[in-house]
């Protein structure tokens, strides 16, 4: 098992630039979300995705896109960069089916992070 | 909506002592709720997870107790230890699926 790995893990652009972020989900993980955490919150829900279709999304605005490829990594993608995009973007993997807690919740595999500084 | 608070932004506790985490929430539909921690530089980890009807569930050094009544929940951590540093975050789950709610979050400070 090899975890779920993200790239880049740190990144700076400038407001109104664009910028794609990956995640390899863990090893049979089908399913993908994404989180923003800004400095010193909790993270929020961005979306979710599973066989490759968005089934899920938060409180976001349409240029926060994102894809999931038929071996279940994902991109999240943000144009037209505002400051407060600023935050840590968390990938998440699970297998629903499969990976729950003793009690029954979905348990998410989260990687460690994209860094994004917006100037 | 849901809002999910905690208690104290910061805890300081001596290596050894127990410590204990509240969490407020406000959607008393949840159906599960999850404990994250995160360390430094690091992504969210699984903790533990109690279903909404119960109200105690133990695991190893870690006991969550939930509260319906006055929509609480608490993470007590047994013989704290330096490793146990970390941002810690209650999450309910409303629905299934992989949308947690988080609030801003605990930091545990061990001190030796």
């Amino acid at each position: 098992e090899t975890g779920v790995t993200q790239s880049p893990t740190h990144l700076i652009k400038t407001r109104g630039q664009q910028v794609t972020l990956r995640c390899s989900s863990q090893s049979g993980h089908n399913t993908v979300s994404w989180y923003q955490q800004a400095l010193g919150q909790g993270p929020q829900f961005i979306f979710q995705y599973y066989r490759e279709e968005e089934n899920g999304r938060g409180n976001f605005p349409p240029r926060f896109s994102g894809l999931q490829f038929p071996n279940y990594s994902s991109e999240l993608n943000v144009n037209a960069l505002e400051l407060d995009d600023s935050a840590l973007y968390l990938c998440a993997s699970s297998h629903p089916g499969r990976d729950r807690g003793a009690s029954g919740a979905n348990v998410l595999t989260f990687g460690a992070g994209s860094r994004l500084t917006v100037l | 909506g849901e809002s999910v608070g905690l208690h104290l932004p910061t805890l300081s506790v001596q290596e050894g002592d127990n410590s204990i985490i509240n969490c407020a929430y406000s959607n008393s539909a949840s159906d599960y709720f999850i404990w994250y921690k995160q360390e430094s530089g690091k992504g969210p980890q699984f903790i533990i997870d109690i279903r909404s009807n119960m109200d105690k569930r133990q695991g190893q050094r870690v006991t969550v107790l939930l509260n319906k009544t006055v929509k609480h929940l608490s993470l007590q951590i047994a013989a704290t230890q330096p490793g146990d540093s970390a941002v810690y975050f209650c999450a309910p789950i409303t629905g299934g699926g992989n949308k947690l709610t988080f609030g801003t979050g605990t930091q545990l400070k061990v001190e030796l």
